[in-house]
């Protein structure tokens, strides 16, 4: 059973720049979030999709985007790129909305900007 | 909003001893996950615990949760360097919405 798959895996921006990164979640799973890692601020929550719908956002500003497809597939996007945000981009799936909630995670997409 | 506060940040131990790592939170929450994390991967699930005064063991490594304390704990029994990694806990306060601890980075001496 393949697991959650983001793409792309690294890349390399400038300020000003935007990005979109996508995650296919495992076959079934309905609910897709979305994480960023830094080394400063640790990992935090970004958002979460449950079957096209934005269900939670965390706090961050409006450059950051996202948007679920009728396959489950999840693109997410940040305008106007800053350096600190830089860092790792993680996508998980989970079966159902809540319940037992546990997350599966991709290999993350490694965002650089310069 | 939610506080996850684990400790230690950083532990280096030998091998065949024992150590726990702990996990507070300041919310009330019955959903209390644990995740290993090896250097340039992503995170791994080790244990779900979903109710007070639950337990879960998995070889060298058991998670209990204590909803009334708002406290979980993760012990390593006879560390061997194959656990060297960083642990997250991580509390879901919304339905996967997760809010994760800062980690806890240990490494295994031989």
């Amino acid at each position: 059973k393949a697991g959650v798959t983001q793409t792309p895996r690294y890349l390399i921006k400038t300020r000003g720049q935007q990005v979109t990164l996508s995650c296919s979640p495992i076959s079934g799973h309905r609910s897709v979030s979305w994480y960023q890692q830094t080394p400063g601020q640790g990992l935090q929550f970004l958002f979460e999709y449950f079957s096209e719908t934005q269900r939670n956002k965390g706090n961050f500003p409006g450059r950051f985007s996202g948007r679920q497809f009728s396959n489950s597939r999840s693109e997410m996007n940040v305008s106007t790129l800053e350096l600190g945000d830089s860092a790792l981009y993680l996508c998980a799936s989970s079966l159902t909305a809540r319940d037992p909630g546990e997350l599966f995670f991709g290999e993350g997409s490694r965002l650089t900007v310069l | 909003e939610l506080k996850v506060e684990q400790n230690p940040l950083f532990l280096s131990m030998q091998e065949g001893k024992n150590y726990t790592i702990y996990c507070n939170y300041s919310t009330t929450s019955d959903r209390l996950y644990w995740y290993r994390q090896d250097p340039g991967k992503s995170l791994e699930s080790l244990f779900v615990l979903l109710s007070n005064g639950a337990v879960k063991q998995e070889g060298r490594l058991m998670a209990s949760l204590d909803t009334k304390a708002r406290l979980s704990t993760l012990h390593i029994t006879a560390a061997v360097h194959d656990l060297s990694a960083t642990y997250f806990c991580a509390v879901d306060l919304a339905g996967n919405q997760f809010y994760f601890g800062t980690g806890t980075s240990l490494t295994v001496i031989p």
